[in-house]
């Protein structure tokens, strides 16, 4: 089936530091890919919407200086996390959908494993 | 924003025993998918509702789109230990719209 990949899975830095996250789709191409962001015993909220080749959409209340969101390639789409402090000590999820490689129907959401975020 | 409320919170179970659980929403949606999350991994896709009264069965697993399309059901029967986790629903707007709103979760004990 689809696989997301992301990456790292886990980070943990001082305060003051930008993290980049990696999400990478492996089987198909990504046309759009989400970021979520989910606190300890708490749903998943979503932070942004990437297209490939476009600026991202932010949900409201994120600020999209700090979490900066690139998707160069129908593969890939990072997050970076800028200037991080333990208030941004989290649970980043990601996930993608698009058409598999060589056309077909859209896909549903496929997810990574997420990365910990852990801000010192 | 959409209020998706999933009870119950959290569930206690003994391996064999049979679980259900729901999910309600404030107002009409189109889809319902159900997900399923392990400690420290991202959600996995178990079901997806596309029909109001539409029923849905994956292995154990069987889920109801409410006719009112507010709700939906989530079953499991005979659990084993691996159902342990936290079931989330979540809904598509409509269709074109791929932004998932996600339930608050129920988490699944099972107790040896």
């Amino acid at each position: 089936g689809a696989v997301v990949s992301q990456h790292p899975s886990r980070v943990i830095c001082k305060s003051g530091t930008s993290v980049k996250i990696e999400c990478r789709s492996l089987d198909f191409q990504a046309t759009t890919m989400f970021w979520y962001r989910q606190f300890p015993k708490q749903s998943l909220m979503l932070m942004a919407t990437s297209n490939e080749g476009s600026k991202a959409t932010y949900e409201q209340g994120v600020e999209k200086d700090k979490f900066l969101i690139n998707h160069a390639s129908l593969t890939l789409s990072t997050l970076t996390v800028t200037s991080a402090h333990p208030e941004d000590s989290s649970f980043y999820i990601c996930s993608a959908r698009g058409r598999r490689h060589g056309g077909g129907r859209d896909q549903p959401q496929h997810f990574g494993d997420g990365t910990r975020l852990s801000i010192l | 924003g959409q209020q998706l409320n999933q009870s119950p919170q959290s569930m206690f179970i003994q391996e064999g025993e049979d679980v259900s659980m729901n999910c309600t929403s404030s107002s009409i949606f189109n889809t319902w998918l159900w997900y399923k999350q392990d400690p420290g991994e991202g959600p996995v896709l178990l079901i997806a509702l596309y029909k109001a009264g539409e029923l849905t069965s994956n292995g154990r697993l069987t889920a109801q789109f409410g006719t009112t399309r507010k709700d939906s059901f989530l079953n499991i029967s005979a659990s084993i230990p691996s159902d342990v986790g936290i079931y989330f629903c979540a809904l598509r707007p409509n269709f074109g719209n791929e932004k998932l709103t996600f339930g608050t979760g129920t988490r699944l004990t099972i107790i040896p």
